[in-house]
């Protein structure tokens, strides 16, 4: 089956510097990557996803980058704000030909937005 | 917010007893997926349900089962509860052949004494 790995675990950084969050992934049939933003106590929330036929996907402070060949994705956020605080989660899901949609998730990276 | 409605919100059994959750899926969408996130970990898969069968099974045991019904609401059960059931129960919904977003419910929070 699929698996997910995600670095770092923990990372802060100061409001308005740039945070980075890597996964690699192991199923090459995987074709879809997205990522969740999970505050405490409440659902995870989907914040942007690619497919495999894209190689970067960008909306306004977030963008996501996936490189096949390497089997691995990263989240990008700009310009961060203490409400982006939280966790984040990356996954990845195999096609329709796996039978199912079913999300393999990484482990989560505490991200913390200093004032 | 997502349309995904999750009841109960907590729930606190004993363990060895029989739990039910419950879930309504965003309207249009016809897939149901169930996940277990303990406490500091990401969403484990248990199961998806599609038109009423499952269609996909993750690493759980027998205890854990499901339903879907025709309006594509959704029930987890839990057998025989365990201490280390106890967890955050997410679902999710989508709308299989439309597009591959999956939304999640708020959760239900089980602790098993």
């Amino acid at each position: 089956g699929e698996n997910v790995e995600q670095h770092p675990s923990t990372l802060s950084v100061q409001e308005g510097d740039s945070a980075v969050i890597k996964c690699t992934y192991s199923d090459s049939a995987s074709n879809y990557f997205p990522w969740y933003k999970q505050e405490l106590g409440k659902r995870p929330q989907l914040i942007i996803d690619i497919r495999s036929n894209v190689g970067e996907k960008k909306d306004q402070r977030i963008a996501v980058t996936l490189n096949k060949t390497a089997k691995h994705f990263s989240l990008h956020i700009t310009e961060t704000q203490p409400e982006d605080s939280a966790v984040y989660f990356c996954a990845a899901i195999l096609g329709p030909g796996a039978g199912s949609y079913q999300l393999t998730f990484g482990k989560g990276t505490k991200l913390s937005v200093i004032p | 917010e997502t349309g995904v409605t999750q009841s109960p919100t907590h729930l606190i059994k004993t363990r060895g007893q029989q739990v039910t959750l419950r879930c309504s899926s965003q309207s249009g969408h016809n897939t149901v997926s169930w996940y277990q996130q303990a406490l500091g970990q990401g969403p484990q898969f248990i199961f998806q349900y599609y038109r009423e069968e499952e269609n996909g099974r993750g690493n759980f045991p027998p205890r854990f089962s499901g339903l879907q019904f025709p309006n594509y609401s959704s029930e987890l059960n839990v057998n025989a509860l365990e201490l280390d059931d106890s967890a955050l129960y997410l679902c999710a919904s989508k709308n299989r052949g439309l597009s591959d977003e999956q939304y999640f419910g708020p959760g239900t929070r089980l602790t098993v004494t």
